[in-house]
């Protein structure tokens, strides 16, 4: 089993739309995740921390399930300037990180 | 604001060449990494480094070196550059105590091998 593993997608959603993207990790003792963003030819940027119960930041909303080891990413009112691959990233100790494949999105007008 | 630099954009080379690709950032900061990026497989760690001087591999390093004689440059270098070596290079830093696993990314070199 893959560390951290997401759907690839694409989504293609409308404007407006609420879209969630999961991911699931492995390591069990994982404290904390990251949603890092990466816009097409340019490189990932930190999005969102989630610890314990998630996080909130204006339209996004990151969550945790421990139970079922997975991190999820709502977004609500979706924007065009939205569209863009979504990495889950799993802490690895000693400031790594392991990256997720990515989940793709489009928002169409 | 942070600030990482890579020395170019694209590059093409030949099998066989040796090539170096440099990585500067302006934030002091400790920690910095090679990726590579290939569709499907996502971020792959290559090495990392901690300070000057130090390194460690990380899940891919087979084919590669680094060097970081200062501590705000990392460099990777390919020994003998493969075809299978054609991605998209990325190079990251963070800080060791501030946010840790907040890493900032150049912009990336796109490497082309024939």
């Amino acid at each position: 089993r893959k560390e951290v593993e997401q759907d690839p997608g694409p989504f293609n959603v409308p404007e407006g739309a609420t879209v969630a993207f999961n991911c699931t990790y492995s390591n069990s003792a994982s404290q904390s995740f990251f949603w890092y963003r990466q816009d097409c030819r340019k490189e990932p940027k930190l999005l969102m921390s989630v610890y314990s119960s998630g996080n909130e930041d204006g339209r996004f909303t990151a969550q945790l399930n421990r139970a079922s080891q997975y991190i999820s990413l709502l977004i609500r009112d979706s924007k065009l300037s939205d569209s863009a691959t979504y990495l889950c990233v799993v802490p690895h100790g000693g400031g790594k990180l392991i990256f997720g494949q990515g989940t793709e999105l489009s928002v169409k007008p | 604001d942070v600030k990482v630099t890579q020395s170019s954009r694209y590059l093409v080379k030949r099998t066989g060449e040796k090539v170096f690709l440099e990585c500067v950032q302006d934030m002091d900061h400790e920690n910095m990494f090679w990726y590579r990026q290939d569709p499907g497989l996502g971020l792959r760690l290559i090495y990392f480094s901690y300070d000057v001087k130090m390194k460690e591999k990380g899940d891919i390093p087979e084919g590669y070196s680094v060097s970081r004689e200062k501590k705000e440059r990392f460099s990777l270098i390919l020994e003998s550059a493969s075809t299978n070596q054609t991605s998209m290079y990325l190079c990251a830093s963070s800080s060791l105590r501030d946010r840790p696993y907040e890493q900032y990314f150049g912009p990336g070199t796109r490497l082309t091998v024939t």
